[in-house]
């Protein structure tokens, strides 16, 4: 089964400091890795995926994420925080579901807890 | 403009009483599913639906129902709600059921029962 652990349920940087937002995840497959992002009362956007191309990826605003295979994680990564940043931000894992009861497997998404980050001036 | 869009925003309704929270998406997507998020438990999947007439259930399908009658709508159905269904609900389609497809969500509906 698969599953995904974001440390840190809060994060605060202040503004042009280095944001990092930490994931592992694990799973039976190789996965496929997503960045999601949530500002406040909006749903979630995509930020950034990972399909097995490049192990740097990188995504809107500034931000990228390295996949680390050794390591299972997929931490986010931004050189420069701004305020325009503060939001919650989810890491998530896709891969093949156990198939259901008509036999089909689907590309399954399982989110991680979500975590808050807070840009100081 | 691509879209996936909820109603009500906002919805506040009393123990057992029957509610319909409406998703519809314009994207000509053949999969959506349900979420809810609740504090320090990021998303879970309650239903989801890979074609008209296809749904099954996700991680927490307790207490919901859906249907999907046409490929555009994907309601959720609470007959009968209870105070632990107070949550915020998200819908989410995407093209295709492939592992590497984005899914694009709805602007969320904030829902609290007493």
């Amino acid at each position: 089964a698969q599953s995904v652990t974001q440390l840190g349920s809060h994060v605060s940087v202040s503004e042009g400091a280095l944001v990092l937002l930490r994931c592992n995840y694990s799973s039976s497959v190789p996965p496929y890795l997503f960045w999601y992002v949530q500002y406040p009362n909006q749903g979630l956007q995509l930020l950034l995926k990972y399909t097995s191309a490049a192990t740097l990826v990188k995504g809107i605003n500034g931000f990228e994420a390295e996949f680390k295979k050794s390591e299972t994680s997929f931490h986010l990564t931004k050189p420069s925080a701004h305020m325009s940043d503060a939001a919650e931000y989810f890491c998530a894992v896709s891969d093949l579901s156990l198939p259901n009861a008509g036999g089909t497997s689907y590309g399954k998404l399982t989110f991680g807890q979500g975590t808050i980050l807070t840009v100081h001036p | 403009e691509a879209q996936v869009t909820q109603n009500p925003r906002y919805l506040i309704t009393v123990t057992g009483k029957k509610l319909t929270v409406t998703c519809s998406q314009n994207m000509n997507h053949e999969y959506m599913s349900w979420y809810r998020q609740d504090p320090g438990l990021g998303l879970r999947q309650i239903y989801y639906s890979m074609n008209v007439e296809v749904t099954d259930k996700g991680d927490v399908p307790e207490g919901y129902k859906v249907s999907r009658k046409e490929k555009r709508n994907f309601p959720l159905i609470l007959e009968s709600p209870s105070p632990n269904q107070t949550s915020l609900y998200f819908c989410a389609s995407s093209k295709r059921t492939y592992w590497n497809t984005e899914a694009f969500f709805g602007q969320g509906t904030r829902l609290t029962v007493v």
